[in-house]
């Protein structure tokens, strides 16, 4: 158990309306990410943090922001939600072996 | 850009058979990793192979990296209901980045 909680699991917003989703870690971890997960597209990289307020671009951030102000919090933002970005949101850390990667259990965000 | 591709997307067979889900990139990878996600929950990591034509096996599972290190593939024997799930293969890039595959939706029939 990596000790990686989202909250919250699931959200309905209506579109245009700003979106914080949190990923919380209990075990000091450097490197934390964000990724969404689409049906036939698999995970996809949205940003990612390698330290406290140092955080860089994945392959999907049009429309996404994150911070990392405590090593342990590492939040997703949607400036203004479009029905695009319904998806299921998952945080991950990485592990001891630099390419592995540790779960939470997801955020199912969908918006109207 | 890398690329993972995944085959078959979606597999359904009966319970005793066997299966083959490949995992193939035009790009070598510093190692590869197979994940297993089950309905609401996030992916949980099987194996990580690193070594070209590496086998590794975990019970009925048997993961092999090929020896370019390109490609990889699993092979599940006598496959059991609770094996059903979406497996998802995952490549590490030179820069430690994760490049995945699209999964493979699996489902073992009773």
């Amino acid at each position: 158990d990596a000790g990686i909680t989202q909250s919250p699991r699931h959200k309905v917003t209506e579109t245009g309306t700003p979106v914080t989703l949190r990923c919380h870690q209990t075990e000091n971890h450097r490197y934390m990410y964000w990724y969404r997960q689409d049906p036939g597209h698999g995970l996809r990289l949205i940003h990612y943090s390698y330290g406290v307020k140092d955080t860089d671009k994945g392959e999907v951030s049009d429309g996404y922001s994150v911070s990392r102000s405590k090593t342990e919090d590492f939040l997703l933002t949607l400036e203004s939600a479009t029905s695009s970005q319904t998806s299921v949101y998952f945080c991950a850390i990485k592990g001891q072996r630099d390419t592995e990667a540790f779960f939470g259990q997801g955020t199912r965000l969908t918006v109207v | 850009t890398q690329l993972l591709e995944q085959s078959p997307q979606f597999l359904s067979i009966q319970e005793g058979e066997n299966l083959t889900v490949y995992c193939n990139s035009s790009s070598v990878f510093s190692s590869l990793q197979w994940y297993r996600q089950e309905p609401g929950e996030g992916p949980v990591l099987l194996v990580t192979v690193v070594t070209g034509g590496e086998v590794k096996k975990l019970k009925r599972l048997t993961f092999q990296f090929g020896d370019a290190r390109k490609d990889s593939s699993l092979h599940i024997t006598a496959a059991q209901p609770g094996d059903t799930g979406l497996y998802l293969c995952a490549g590490a890039s030179s820069n430690y980045q994760l490049i995945w595959g699209a999964g493979t939706k699996l489902i073992i029939k009773p």
